[in-house]
């Protein structure tokens, strides 16, 4: 079946600093992925749509510069968290529609970040 | 826009007690999908209904997708401590068939 790794899988770091966090398709292609974030007990919340190819396409309240989106590849999407706050420290998960024909959607193991 | 109300927010019950948890929208739904997300762990996919009254069994786990496609339910029969974790509805946003519009999520607690 599809798979989805994220790397890291957990990151501490200073505020102030800027994390990126990978996801990958492993054995599938993936034109668009989406981001999520999400807090303890709580549903997941959409962030962006990342394209392969093109900009990324966020939800409302997202800062677009705050969470940088780079999708550069059929395989690869990533999110850069710049100028990490406390708050900005959540789970965050990212996911990829299954092949052509079907809804399913692959979740990568998600990366909790924690930001001191 | 679209939204997907999901009920009860937690649920507590005692192994071999059933458990449902319901899905609720305003509009009518091209699908809905359910998924399980154990504590600590990521979302995976469990069915998806598509029909008009479409039901499904995968053991002791039962989906319905209610007539006019505006709600569903996720059944349990017999809950064992391997349920544990978070049931989540999810429905595919109008506008954008990739995207999915995700309910609040229901979190199961079972007592050995």
């Amino acid at each position: 079946g599809a798979v989805v790794s994220q790397h890291p899988s957990w990151v501490i770091c200073k505020s102030g600093t800027s994390v990126k966090i990978e996801c990958r398709s492993l054995d599938f292609q993936a034109t668009t992925m989406f981001w999520y974030r999400q807090f303890p007990k709580q549903s997941l919340m959409l962030m962006a749509t990342s394209n392969e190819g093109s900009k990324a396409t966020y939800e409302q309240g997202v800062e677009k510069d705050k969470f940088l989106i780079n999708h550069a590849s059929l395989t690869l999407s990533t999110l850069t968290v710049t100028s990490a706050h406390p708050e900005d420290s959540s789970f965050y998960i990212c996911s990829a529609p299954g092949t052509r024909g079907t809804d399913t959607q692959y979740f990568g193991p998600g990366t909790r970040l924690t930001v001191l | 826009g679209q939204q997907v109300m999901q009920i009860p927010q937690y649920q507590h019950v005692q192994e071999g007690e059933d458990f449902t948890t319901y899905c609720n929208s305003s509009t009518t739904l091209s699908n809905i999908q359910w998924y399980k997300q154990r504590p600590g762990g990521h979302p995976v996919f469990l069915i998806q209904l598509v029909k008009s009254g479409e039901v499904k069994k995968q053991k002791r786990l039962t989906f319905q997708f209610g007539e006019a496609k505006k709600n569903s339910s996720l059944h349990i029969t017999a809950t064992q401590t391997t349920d544990v974790g978070t049931y989540f509805c999810a429905a595919h946003n109008a506008g954008n068939n990739r995207k999915l519009i995700w309910g609040l999520g229901t979190s199961l607690a079972v007592n050995p």
